[in-house]
């Protein structure tokens, strides 16, 4: 049973565009992850959300967590070459982080 | 400061061998967790190691995956008798303290088991 479910799988688009990745789970989370991953690397840490309905903005990306932290979603201003790769989301389920399967993010010039 | 390592980078192995995989937490983490990324797949948990505790090990696949941490420290993963769905990127991350912290990964060891 895959906990957290990601959409889109892949996402293709060109420089200058806006896009929203979606995060969304049956189950609640105490708190909920957002990772980039390039190819070859692990994934880096982008933000942790804790409360219902908190949004969080870094740069160009802003972060919500929803109200009831079953979902969250990562939204992408003006996306760049740069923001390339692989997007996971991770919830904190009791000392495990559940990970849904990523959104490769494709930005071309 | 170093980031968490881990080697080989890279691992070729028949089926029915055993692999070791190694992994160096960041100095001062306590916890130390090992995930498998199979291709289109997201990260699945395998074992968790916290301090002294006895380790989670909820997420192993079957009894041919076991792992140990040495004192406090370096960690390794073993695969017996591999498989060719074995195959994958195994990753270990390091935190400060327990569940909730942020996570460090290391670079990942890809396995191919042919």
């Amino acid at each position: 049973t895959q906990l957290l479910e990601q959409s889109p799988q892949f996402l293709s688009i060109q420089e200058g565009e806006n896009l929203t990745v979606y995060c969304n789970s049956s189950s609640v989370f105490s708190s909920l992850q957002w990772y980039r991953q390039e190819p070859g690397e692990g994934p880096v840490l982008l933000v942790t959300v804790v409360t219902g309905g908190e949004v969080k903005k870094l740069k160009r990306l802003t972060f919500q967590f929803g109200d009831a932290r079953k979902d969250s979603s990562l939204h992408i201003t003006a996306a760049q070459p740069g923001d390339t790769g692989l997007y996971l989301c991770a919830g904190q389920y009791g000392t495990a982080l559940i990970f849904g399967k990523g959104t490769t993010l494709s930005v071309s010039s | 400061g170093a980031g968490v390592s881990q080697s080989p980078s890279n691992k070729v192995t028949e089926k029915g061998k055993d692999v070791e995989l190694r992994c160096d937490p960041i100095s001062g983490h306590t916890a130390l967790y090992w995930y498998r990324q199979s291709l289109g797949q997201g990260l699945e948990f395998l074992i968790y190691f916290q301090g002294n505790s006895a380790p989670d090990k909820s997420g192993l696949p079957s009894d041919r995956f076991s792992a140990e941490r040495t004192g406090g420290s370096v960690s390794t993963l073993t695969i017996q008798r591999t498989q060719q769905e074995d195959s994958a990127v195994y990753l270990c991350a390091s935190s400060l303290r327990s569940a909730g912290y942020e996570q460090y990964f290391g670079p990942g060891t890809r396995l191919t088991v042919t």
